[in-house]
This record gives structure tokens, C-alpha cells and sequence, in this order.
């Protein structure tokens, strides 16, 4: 079974600077992906990044990136500059390499103050 | 660009009501799965379909069912709603191995 955990269930951050959401995961699987989805207040979940556990290299998407460390299974997403529209619901996710299925976390909710 | 639409984004229905969401896709995905999102528990799968006509049980189906006739359209079933079911529903769809699944708006259903 897989499973996922974000221990911030809320996170504030100034405008401009930087911030680091967490998250954990379990698998028994050698070939998965990680992901983060944000959702906007009444808006659509949209990718953020994405991570295939069998790249060392941590994935960059403009000012997201994230922190995957393989053995302790964490994989934490960093918000540099942080802007107003970065408001949202993040998520964690994870999939097994066999299967179609997403497990998410329970959500780090971050609000962006002016 | 994938779109991925829910009939409804808002809906309110009565307790023993039969209730049907829909979802349609229109990027030719193999996969379309129903989610329900709730505070705290974050989205949890209910159902999904890698095929027309094919369903599998996800991690809470108890109290739903599904339809796939056509590939770019998932239904969600609630066969006699309860006031537990009121929540966010949220529809996905994704290609056969892909990495990114594509989600709908939401719909969020009121059970009084």
C-alpha cells in the first residue's frame, strides 16, 4: 500500500520570499513518480512538478522546485518569490510505476500575504 | 489543451435521492477517475475506468457506481444519496501510462 503524508495542514508566507512544503510517502514499489498539484480557491487542480523517483536530479519548474530525498522518502516542494496567485491548496501525490492510480496527502493549504 | 468538464458545479439533493455526476474528457484518455475531496482527508479515489466499459473499485466505492459507455464520458452514480455524501467530487482523466492526470472543476453536492 502506498500512502502519503503533509504534516503542515496550513502555511503563510510573505510575498517575494521562499517556502518549503513538506511531504512523506511510503511505497513498496522500485519504479514510482511524485507529483504536486495545486489547487486555486474555486479553481481547477493543476500540476505543479512532477518526479520520477529513478532521477537523482530534482525537478524545476521556473520558481517551484523540490527536494526528493529517495531514502527517506520525503519530498518537499520549495516556492521561491512567492507571488499572491501561488494561493492555494498543494497537494502531494504518488504513483506506483504499475498502476494508474494516484495516492494524494491530505493537503498544505498556503496562503500568500501581501 | 486537455478539458475536462463535471455536468454541475453546484448541486443540492435530497437524502435517498438517486444522483448522477457526470464528467467528459475530450483528449481521447483511457483513464477517467472520480475522487471526492473532503477537509482534512484530502482526495480520496472512489472509482476508476482504464477502458470503456471497465471499472475498478477504489478506495472507498461503498455507496457508488460508475458508468463508462463512451470513452470520453465517466459517470458517477449515487444510487440513494446520504447526507455522508455531501462533498466535493472531482473528476480526472489521463492517457494509458501517463504521468499527469487532468482534473474537471468539481462538483459540490449537498445532501439535506
Amino acid at each position: 500500500a502506498q500512502t502519503v503524508t503533509q504534516s503542515q495542514p496550513e502555511m503563510s508566507v510573505q510575498e517575494a520570499e521562499t517556502v518549503t512544503l513538506s511531504c512523506t510517502y511510503d511505497t513498496s514499489e522500485n519504479n514510482y513518480y511524485l507529483f504536486w498539484y495545486k489547487q486555486p480557491p474555486s479553481r481547477q487542480m493543476i500540476l505543479v512538478i512532477r518526479q520520477e523517483a529513478y532521477k537523482q536530479q530534482n525537478a524545476t519548474e521556473n520558481r517551484f522546485s523540490v527536494n526528493f530525498q529517495k531514502a527517506a522518502k520525503s519530498f518537499s516542494l520549495k516556492i521561491s518569490d512567492s507571488q499572491l496567485g501561488d494561493t492555494a491548496m498543494y497537494f502531494c501525490a504518488v504513483r506506483g510505476g504499475a498502476t494508474n492510480k494516484l495516492i494524494f496527502g491530505t493537503g498544505t493549504l498556503l496562503a500568500v500575504q501581501p | 489543451d486537455v478539458k475536462v468538464t463535471q455536468s454541475s458545479r453546484y448541486l443540492v439533493k435530497r437524502t435517498g435521492e438517486k444522483v448522477f455526476l457526470e464528467c467528459v474528457q475530450d483528449m481521447d484518455h483511457e483513464n477517467m477517475f472520480w475522487y471526492r475531496q473532503d477537509p482534512g482527508l484530502g482526495l480520496r479515489l472512489i472509482y476508476f475506468s482504464y477502458d470503456v466499459k471497465m471499472k475498478e473499485k477504489g478506495d472507498i466505492p461503498e455507496g457508488y457506481s460508475v458508468s463508462r459507455e463512451k470513452k470520453e464520458r465517466f459517470s458517477l452514480i449515487l444510487e440513494s444519496a446520504s447526507t455522508n455524501q455531501t462533498s466535493m467530487y472531482l473528476c480526472a482523466s489521463s492517457s494509458h501510462g501517463g504521468n499527469e492526470q487532468y482534473f474537471g472543476p468539481g462538483t459540490r453536492l449537498t445532501v439535506t
